[in-house]
């Protein structure tokens, strides 16, 4: 168990529909970051937060969104859904928001489905 | 832009044997990290070693350790005494230390014979 929790496990939804990911970092870490995982596309990084402001940004759609809340926990908003968007949604968290800082611990992740 | 390349899509040792996945990376930086996560059917993404590029030493972790050779811009993992638990699919990602993404392999999924 890393410490970082992931809700939900599974979301099955329609096209068009828009869904809400969410993650809580490990106790103490300031730095979450959003990854996909696909079938097509292998693990790919969408987006990093740093106590609650953006910090980089990767290959991560218009339709997606996130942020992170004053309690540390973020969100990852998808929208308009398609289904190439069917994935494996990881968190992960690390301590700072320096690129040297600590490694990144990854939460089980949220399996998504667009039918 | 930094790319990592991961040959090998699958692999099977028996149990109790060695095994070597091999990752190699390209980059213009010289100031780095390389990471090998394991991933098994539960899909949950597990960091088993690293190594600052700036170490010579090779990272050691228990039975995995790596062979990391910075000019062939090579990064491999070597698992000792092959164990069922072992089975995963393994990812070798860079990570530099001017930017905050991990960039990934494309995997190479272990199957481990009893």
């Amino acid at each position: 168990d890393s410490g970082v929790t992931q809700t939900p496990k599974h979301l099955i939804t329609a096209t068009g529909q828009r869904v809400t990911l969410r993650c809580s970092p490990r106790s103490g870490d300031l730095s979450v970051y959003w990854y996909q995982q696909s079938l097509d596309q292998g693990l790919q990084f969408l987006i990093q937060y740093y106590n609650g402001e953006e910090r980089a940004k990767g290959n991560i759609l218009e339709r997606f969104s996130a942020q992170q809340f004053p309690d540390l926990h973020s969100e990852l908003n998808l929208s308009s859904l398609e289904l190439g968007d069917s994935a494996l949604y990881f968190c992960a968290s690390s301590v700072g928001g320096t690129p040297k800082s600590y490694e990144q611990y990854f939460g089980p992740g949220t399996r998504l489905t667009v039918t | 832009a930094q790319t990592v390349t991961q040959s090998q899509p699958e692999m099977s040792v028996q149990e109790a044997e060695t095994v070597t996945l091999s990752c190699t990376y390209d980059t213009s930086e010289s100031d780095y990290y390389l990471f090998w996560y394991k991933q098994p059917p539960s899909r949950q993404m597990i960091l088993v070693i690293r190594q600052e590029a700036y170490k010579q030493q090779n990272a050691t972790e228990n039975r995995f350790s790596v062979n990391f050779q910075k000019a062939a811009k090579s990064f491999s993992l070597k698992i000792s005494d092959s164990q069922l638990g072992d089975a995963a699919m393994y990812f070798c990602a860079y990570r530099s230390n001017s930017n905050y993404q991990l960039i990934w392999g494309a995997g190479t999924k272990l199957i481990i014979k009893p």
